[in-house]
């Protein structure tokens, strides 16, 4: 069956530190791969997407790439915030009503 | 756009006595609903599927007449915990998808359950 792996946290970083938050998948077909964010107390947040091979997704500065040839979407920052503490969850959606397959979610912790 | 709700934010409970979760897509009309259960510091895990109108899909292990989940209309699912334990007491997630075939799940801000 579908499942993710991301690397495992928890990751701590100061101000300004560049960001990667591994993460590879396991599925037949052709997925939609998709990173969410989740701050703490809170529900997640869709954070990017992408839905086909070397699609790129991004926003509010964090970016991935759908790697089919590594079946991997790793997820960038060039520069933290404080702001961006939270968990992040990489997650795959394999079938056609959408069920999402989640990794285990990375804790990033950013210090001033 | 693409905002879901759900209420309560949090509820305690006795043991013993059954909760209604609420879960509203405010701005489009979710055709899907998903319930999720969330421990602490762990990952989501998909409790069930529900199709507007139709009987919700449950995963392996979950408990169809412990969680009862109805779909009624378009922007609304509850989730019912019925006769509820401690070992109840999670943080459930509904996350709704649009129809037409998109693949994006919209998430509420989580339910904060706790029985005592």
């Amino acid at each position: 069956g579908d499942s993710v792996t991301q690397m495992e946290g928890p990751v701590t970083l100061s101000e300004e530190a560049f960001l990667t938050i591994n993460c590879t998948y396991t599925a037949t077909g052709y997925p939609s791969l998709f990173w969410y964010v989740q701050y703490p107390g809170e529900g997640l947040q869709l954070l990017l997407k992408a839905t086909k091979a070397d699609d790129k997704g991004s926003n509010k500065g964090f970016e991935a790439t759908y790697r089919k040839e590594t079946t991997s979407f790793h997820l960038e920052k060039g520069s933290v915030q404080v702001s961006d503490s939270a968990v992040y969850f990489c997650a795959l959606s394999g079938t056609s009503y959408g069920k999402l397959t989640f990794g285990q979610g990375t804790i990033l912790t950013v210090h001033p | 756009g693409a905002v879901v709700s759900q209420h309560p934010s949090w509820v305690i409970c006795k043991s013993g006595t059954s909760v209604k979760i609420e879960c509203r897509s405010l701005d489009f009309q979710a055709t899907t609903m998903f319930w999720y259960r969330q421990f602490p510091k762990q990952s989501l895990m998909l409790m069930a599927t529900s199709n507007e109108g139709s009987k919700a899909t449950y995963e392996q292990g979950v408990e169809k007449d412990k969680f009862l989940i109805n779909h009624a209309s378009l922007t609304l699912s509850t989730l019912t915990v019925t006769s509820a334990h401690p070992e109840d007491s999670s943080f459930y997630i509904c996350s709704g998808r649009a129809g037409g075939g998109g693949d994006t799940q919209y998430f509420g801000p989580g339910t904060r359950l706790t029985v005592l």
